[in-house]
């Protein structure tokens, strides 16, 4: 069965400064993607990046970066340039591609971020 | 707002009851999937249905949860004789096949007395 760990249960960044959240997963399938969803207090969670492990090329959206590295089944975020609304809970999710984890994400329990003004 | 939209937000409900949630997903998604979120963890899935077929189901969902999609648009969780420690956060989100990026509603906080 796949699992999502995220070993980091808080984290603290200045704003304006750069912050990297790790996770790392076990899985014995090739093909699969990878997520980072930020959920705010009390609000919805949302999607930030995705990573599809066919890809080499770490993904980039904005501020936000993965490190993907598939062999050591590792996927952590750096958030650049942090800004005070960047402070959430964020998950790293896993998603298979074929047999019955396709669809379904497996969640890791989370990273919550403050944001220092 | 086109979002995935989800109700009630919050549901109060003493032990014993039925309780039934709706989500209604992005207008041209055909997968639908609803977690379940308790205090200090990350969502853990329950079921997953493309189009009106319920193809996938967690060994969390018990014989008490019933999930249904009829002609594939919004669907319902049904919670019987619910229990303390059904207390959670219910998720729903949806996705276009292929695509696996899923959206999330807002969620409806059950609290069971």
């Amino acid at each position: 069965a796949q699992t999502v760990t995220q070993s980091q249960p808080e984290m603290s960044v200045q704003e304006a400064e750069t912050v990297t959240l790790s996770c790392t997963y076990d899985t014995s399938e090739s093909d699969y993607y990878l997520f980072w969803y930020k959920q705010p207090p009390s609000r919805q969670m949302i999607l930030v990046i995705r990573q599809e492990a066919y890809k080499q090329q770490n993904a980039t959206e904005n501020r936000f970066s993965v490190n993907f590295q598939k062999a050591a089944k590792s996927f952590s975020l750096k958030i650049s340039d942090s800004q005070l609304g960047d402070a959430a809970m964020y998950f790293c999710a896993y998603s298979g591609r074929r047999g019955g984890s396709q669809g379904n994400l497996i969640f890791g329990k989370g990273t919550k971020l403050s944001v220092k003004p | 707002d086109t979002g995935v939209s989800q109700n009630p937000r919050h549901k109060i409900t003493k032990r014993g009851q039925n309780v039934t949630f709706r989500c209604d997903p992005i207008s041209e998604h055909n997968r639908l999937y609803w977690y379940r979120q308790t205090l200090g963890q990350g969502p853990e899935f329950l079921t997953y249905f493309q189009n009106e077929a319920q193809l996938e189901k967690s060994r969390l969902l018990s014989d008490r949860f019933s999930a249904e999609r009829p002609k594939g648009s919004f669907s319902t969780l049904e919670i019987q004789r619910t229990e303390q420690g059904d207390s959670a956060m219910y998720l729903c989100a949806s996705s276009s096949a292929g695509t696996h990026e899923q959206y999330f509603g807002p969620g409806t906080r059950l609290t069971v007395t």
